[in-house]
């Protein structure tokens, strides 16, 4: 069965630059979640995306931004990179309906290092 | 906003033997999910199990399986003739359904805990 993909699985960026996530969803998802997961930490909620539109915000520094595309993949766009920024960046996928959602699935992650 | 708490940093298991995970979560829905994801070296997280709150029978998917006790809110993941291949992180994470909840409007994010780190030794 088709998953997630995310590209690039690893980026190495320099403090202060600029990096583009990418998020490709299971066929037919139309829901995208965007986690952040810290060195020996849990995931945490970034932001999320449903039918294209921004339908919920957790703790994203106003540096990042993010979008859905009408072929329901999605974008994070990481501005002024800090060291801090050093991450595992999940994207998961689901499904909704209604007023319920399936269970989402995980993409392999982007490791981002910031030097 | 629904905490989850896993109060067990690390645990280790003999090969074959049974284990269990312990997960707590604070919220004042009635109507939820929890799930149980496993994190392997590889850093990718899998879907172990789900349990919507509304269903009293336990969830099971063959070696694995909760122990939902809704009203002390707690959601144990047991892991029967445990396997080398289970040695991974395990997180619980908590679901509120989309729409309205107390004090927020929740469009389906999880909540995780800070996770267990499982060892199967051989």
């Amino acid at each position: 069965a088709a998953g997630v993909i995310q590209s690039p699985r690893h980026l190495i960026k320099e403090k202060r630059e600029t990096a583009t996530l990418k998020c490709y969803p299971i066929p037919r998802h139309d829901t995208v979640y965007w986690y952040q997961q810290g060195p020996g930490q849990d995931p945490q909620f970034l932001i999320s995306f449903y039918e294209k539109m921004q339908s919920d915000k957790g703790s994203i520094p106003d540096r990042f931004s993010a979008q859905q595309f009408s072929d329901y993949h999605s974008e994070l766009n990481m501005s002024s990179l800090e060291l801090g920024d050093s991450a595992l960046y999940f994207c998961a996928s689901t499904k909704r309906y209604g007023s319920s959602t399936d269970t989402q699935y995980f993409g392999p992650g982007t490791r981002l290092t910031v030097l | 906003a629904q905490t989850v708490t896993q109060s067990q940093p690390e645990m280790s298991v003999q090969e074959a033997e049974t284990v269990t995970l312990s997960c707590t979560y604070d919220t004042s829905e009635s109507n939820y999910y929890l799930f149980w994801y496993k994190q392997p070296p590889s850093r990718q997280m899998i879907l172990v199990i789900r349990q919507e709150a509304y269903k009293q029978q336990n969830a099971t998917e063959n070696r694995f399986s909760v122990n939902f006790q809704k009203a002390a809110k707690s959601f144990s993941l047991k892991i029967s003739d445990s396997q080398l291949g289970d040695t991974a992180m395990y997180f619980c994470a908590f679901m509120s359904p989309i729409g309205g909840y107390a004090g927020g409007t929740s469009y389906g994010k999880l909540t995780f805990g800070q996770g267990t780190i499982l060892t199967v030794h051989p």
